[in-house]
C-alpha cells in the first residue's frame, strides 16, 4: 500500500503549457518534501513545506501544503525542456524519526 | 564538497553473491538512509540510521544488512543477492532536525543480478 499516492504517474506537454502534479494521502505528515531528479543522478530537493496551507513558489513553480497536511501540490506554469525530470513527493510523519515516505513520481516530458 | 559519494557506480552480481554497497557523507549527517528505486515504485526505504550505533528497519529490510560504526559511513550489504534485488540503490543523509532538513543523495549504485 502506497502513502503517498502520486498523479499523473507521467505527463508529456509542450512547451509552454501549465501543469499540476498531485502528492495525496490519508495520513498526516509534519512536512512535505518535493525534489527532482534528472537520469542518472540522485533526487535534489526543490522544496520543503510545513504549515498547513502553506504557499511556495520557486520561480514558475508553485508549492501548495493542504490545510490538513495530508496532501500537496507542484504546479508549473509555462513550462520549459529544462523541466523535464522525475518529481518526488515525500512526506515526514510526525515524530522526528528522520524516515521519508516517498510518492511513486512524476515523469515530465517537455517537448519544444 | 563531496557530500553523498557511493561506491560503485555499477555492479552485476550473480544470483547468490554477496556484496556490500559503500556509502560515506563527509557533512556530519546524523541521518542516513538506504533506498531502492524501481520504475513506478518511487523511493523505498531499505534501512536507516538516527546516529553511529544506531539502526532502524524500513519498508523493505529483508534481504538486506547495515551497520553505522562511524557517523561518516554506511554500508548496505546484500548477504545473498537474489534477482529480485535488481535496482537503483541510493544512500541519503540529513541534519538532525527532520522535517526541515533536506535529505541529500549519492548518484546511485545500478546493480542487476543475473
Amino acid at each position: 500500500t502506497q502513502l503517498l499516492e502520486q498523479s499523473p504517474q507521467f505527463l508529456s506537454i509542450q512547451e509552454g503549457e501549465n501543469l499540476t502534479v498531485y502528492c495525496n494521502s490519508s495520513s498526516v505528515f509534519s512536512s512535505l518534501q518535493w525534489y527532482r531528479q534528472e537520469p542518472g543522478e540522485g533526487p535534489v530537493l526543490l522544496v520543503t513545506v510545513v504549515t498547513g496551507g502553506e504557499v511556495k513558489k520557486l520561480k514558475r513553480l508553485t508549492f501548495q501544503f493542504g490545510d490538513a497536511r495530508k496532501d500537496s501540490s507542484l504546479h508549473i506554469t509555462a513550462a520549459q525542456t529544462g523541466d523535464t525530470g522525475l518529481y518526488l513527493c515525500a512526506g515526514a510523519r510526525p515524530g522526528n524519526t528522520g524516515k521519508l515516505i516517498f510518492g511513486q513520481g512524476t515523469t515530465l516530458q517537455v517537448k519544444p | 564538497n563531496a557530500g553523498v559519494t557511493q561506491t560503485p557506480k555499477f555492479q552485476v552480481l550473480k544470483t547468490g553473491q554477496s556484496m556490500t554497497l559503500q556509502c560515506a557523507q563527509d557533512m556530519n549527517h546524523e541521518y542516513m538512509s538506504w533506498y531502492r528505486q524501481d520504475p513506478g515504485m518511487g523511493l523505498r526505504l531499505i534501512h536507516y540510521s538516527v546516529g553511529a550505533g544506531i539502526t532502524d528497519q524500513g519498508e523493505v529490510p529483508n534481504g538486506y544488512n547495515v551497520s553505522r560504526s562511524t557517523t561518516e559511513d554506511f554500508p548496505l550489504r546484500l548477504l545473498s543477492a537474489a534477482p529480485s534485488q535488481t535496482s537503483v540503490y541510493f544512500c541519503a543523509s540529513s541534519g538532525r532536525g527532520l522535517p526541515n532538513q533536506p535529505q541529500h543523495f549519492g548518484d546511485g549504485t545500478r546493480l542487476s543480478i543475473l
